[in-house]
């Protein structure tokens, strides 16, 4: 089992719709939990960070966490094209672990005009 | 502010030979990580640097991989010789301490490494 799971995708989503990504973990340490976006041969990005349950809303995109179920999303609403990337899930066990990234295989997004 | 750069962007070497990758973090971010992604496959944590001293080097793959960061400042991570499967993306990131706050962890490009 991956400490991070991801479905790989395509997900494809009309222009203006909603993208919903799903991220589920094993590891039940985990305290911190982060989205980045990555577009093809760019840095990953941060998007998102999330620290306790329920929803937390930036903007046009809103992640959802549930640490009884191990399970984090990340809403995108009203997607455009240039929202067309890969979605990574991160979650970390914190600073006593040096706050190092355990990354999920990421979502690839693509958006349609 | 600028941000994490990574020098080569590509590497195209030949088994058993030596290559070096550096990072430089954004001025002031006490720690440094090395990542690497191999084809296919996530994005795995290779090491993690406070200033200049190891924090956490956990995720090396073996003893051909040497990081540094000297005075605290850039990194390098060297590999010596390097085999077919070092090939990858291998990713700096740097992050401010804030005691036990967690802080972005800002990520530059990436060096693509080829090993043939």
């Amino acid at each position: 089992q991956k400490e991070v799971e991801q479905n790989s995708g395509p997900l494809s989503v009309p222009e203006g719709a909603i993208a919903s990504l799903n991220c589920t973990y094993s590891d039940r340490g985990s305290q911190s939990f982060f989205w980045y976006r990555q577009y093809s041969g760019k840095s990953p990005e941060l998007i998102m960070s999330i620290y306790s349950n329920g929803d937390k809303e930036d903007g046009r995109f809103t992640a959802q966490l549930n640490k009884a179920s191990q399970y984090v999303s990340l809403l995108i609403r009203d997607s455009q094209p240039s929202d067309s990337a890969t979605y990574l899930c991160a979650p970390n066990r914190g600073k006593a672990a040096g706050n190092k990234l355990t990354f999920g295989g990421g979502t690839r997004v693509l958006v349609k005009p | 502010e600028a941000g994490v750069t990574q020098f080569p962007s590509h590497s195209v070497i030949e088994k058993g030979q030596t290559v070096t990758l550096r990072c430089d973090p954004i001025s002031g971010h006490d720690n440094l990580y090395w990542y690497r992604r191999v084809m296919g496959k996530e994005i795995k944590f290779l090491l993690h640097f406070v200033k200049e001293s190891k924090q956490d080097e956990s995720g090396m793959p073996n003893n051909r991989f040497l990081a540094e960061r000297t005075g605290g400042t850039y990194s390098t991570l060297k590999v010596q010789p390097a085999e077919l499967e070092d090939s990858g993306v291998y990713f700096c990131a740097s992050s401010r301490d804030r005691g036990l706050l967690n802080t972005e962890a800002f990520f530059g490009q990436g060096t693509r490494l080829t090993v043939v």
